[in-house]
């Protein structure tokens, strides 16, 4: 079980927007430690796709957006591609476990 | 350019000790705020994290493994070693190495390959 726990799968027709949500709890996400996610193509290495709960890094399309409330984060991305389909994992640092955490990850389907 | 690579045995048996050592370059592991960390990914599942080393020498290690890791440095080298004892069929693993940067808010943003490792006899 993740600390950080993500729905299995999400999908969506290309053009739509669709959301990711990865919940933690008082000691991660809740705690005000900051929330990434990464995405892996399949049979790829993993890529940073948003840092810091919101920002993009340098070469990420803004039609990636992060964002947080309470004990939860959000990834959104809009005007979905058939390339955006891939695995997505977020991830965040927990101070009772003093050490990073990931989620279990989401798989995306462009229909 | 900045790189991390991966290397280590292909086939561990189980009860062993697997050693891996990551390679990089195009940054220091003295520079105030880095810090490489290793995570793995067995097949067809999640990334899961196993151990971090500072700039600091500062180490952290996942707690569901902390008795069965090890994490050093060379900073000359531009080496960071991680050591699993007592593997088992369940440490089959793709594992990376990364670099953690204060930069863009402590996330791993630059990955190595990757090395596939299968624990069994």
């Amino acid at each position: 079980q993740s600390v950080l726990t993500q729905p299995p799968s999400v999908s969506g027709a290309p053009g739509q927007r669709v959301t990711i949500s990865c919940t933690g709890s008082s000691s991660n996400i809740g705690a005000g430690y900051d929330v990434q996610w990464y995405r892996q193509l399949p049979g790829t290495v993993p890529k940073l796709l948003i840092f810091g709960n919101t920002n993009r890094p340098s070469g990420v399309p803004d039609r990636f957006s992060g964002s947080n409330s309470g004990t939860s984060a959000s990834l959104a991305i809009t005007g979905l591609q058939a390339e955006d389909e891939a695995d997505y994992y977020c991830q965040s640092y927990d101070r009772s476990l003093r050490g990073w955490v990931f989620g279990g990850g989401t798989k995306l389907t462009v229909l | 350019q900045i790189t991390l690579k991966e290397s280590g045995p292909p086939l561990v048996k189980p009860t062993q000790t697997l050693t891996l050592t990551c390679t990089f370059s195009g940054f220091s592991l003295s520079t105030s705020g880095v810090g490489v960390g290793w995570i793995r990914q067995p097949p067809g599942k999640a990334l899961e994290w196993l151990a971090l080393i500072y700039w600091d020498d500062d180490k952290r290690w996942s707690a569901s493994l902390k008795s069965r890791l090890t994490i050093t440095k060379d900073t000359s080298k531009k080496q960071v070693v991680l050591t699993l004892a007592n593997v088992d069929p369940a440490d089959t693993a793709t594992y990376y190495c990364a670099r953690l940067t204060g930069d863009l808010r402590d996330s791993f943003d630059i990955w190595g390959q990757g090395t596939l490792v299968t624990v069994s006899s």
